[in-house]
């Protein structure tokens, strides 16, 4: 089954503290990617970064970086000091080959940054 | 400038009605998806097109009823059938890459 896991319902940290977004997903298929997207206050999801299943290199963002581990199934979204305009419910999401690229959604982690 | 339009963003419906929410894009995508999003709950896609004159059901299509005339425009009907109309509804198209897609703002669909 294709499935995505987001533990954390809800965050709050207090700006410029780092803090790690969750993500662990279920898939039987050898070709996939991976997605973050950002839904702030506005409704609109923003995408952020999309892996595939064959490329396990981190990558860094500005602030932002993102950990994909095959081994554990994570794919695990860090904000390095955080902003106020970072608050907003983040979605971590899985495709497939053959799947005419519908997403999987996992059920979102809300992000709040108090000043 | 390019996006994807949804209208209207709130919309009321009494119990019965059926009602259509608009969405038109203008990035020349041949792919097209609707989703629901219910309080603290992902994404659920309801039906994708990927394709004028042709779509499909994803996975809550019951109640619900799509058109693809243009491949601009992707309009879902939420139908009297749909036995809990209240939510939030995204339409989205598909860019080049695998499964990158591009949301509109969304229209929130209250049944009173």
């Amino acid at each position: 089954a294709q499935k995505v896991t987001q533990a954390q319902t809800e965050i709050s940290v207090v700006e410029k503290e780092d803090v790690t977004l969750d993500c662990v997903y279920e898939t039987r298929d050898t070709t996939y990617y991976l997605f973050w997207y950002k839904q702030p206050p506005s409704g609109e999801l923003v995408f952020l970064i999309r892996r595939n299943s064959f490329d396990e290199q981190n990558e860094i963002s500005g602030r932002y970086s993102w950990n994909f581990q095959k081994s554990t199934s994570s794919f695990n979204f860090t904000i390095t000091a955080s902003q106020v305009v970072d608050s907003a419910v983040y979605f971590c999401a899985l495709t497939w080959m053959d799947s005419s690229y519908k997403l999987i959604f996992g059920s979102g982690t809300r992000l709040l940054v108090r000043p | 400038d390019g996006g994807i339009t949804q209208s209207p963003k709130y919309l009321f419906r009494k119990e019965g009605q059926n009602v259509t929410l608009s969405c038109e894009q203008n990035l020349n995508h041949d792919a097209m998806y609707w989703y629901r999003q219910d309080p603290g709950q992902g994404l659920r896609l309801i039906y994708y097109s990927q394709i004028v004159n042709d779509f499909q059901k994803g996975d809550i299509a019951e109640g619900y009823s799509v058109s693809r005339e243009k491949k601009e425009s992707f309009p879902l009907t939420v139908t009297s059938a749909q036995k809990n109309p209240t939510a939030f509804y995204l339409c989205a198209s598909r860019g080049p890459g695998p499964g990158e897609l591009f949301f509109g703002e969304g229209s929130r669909l209250t049944v009173l």
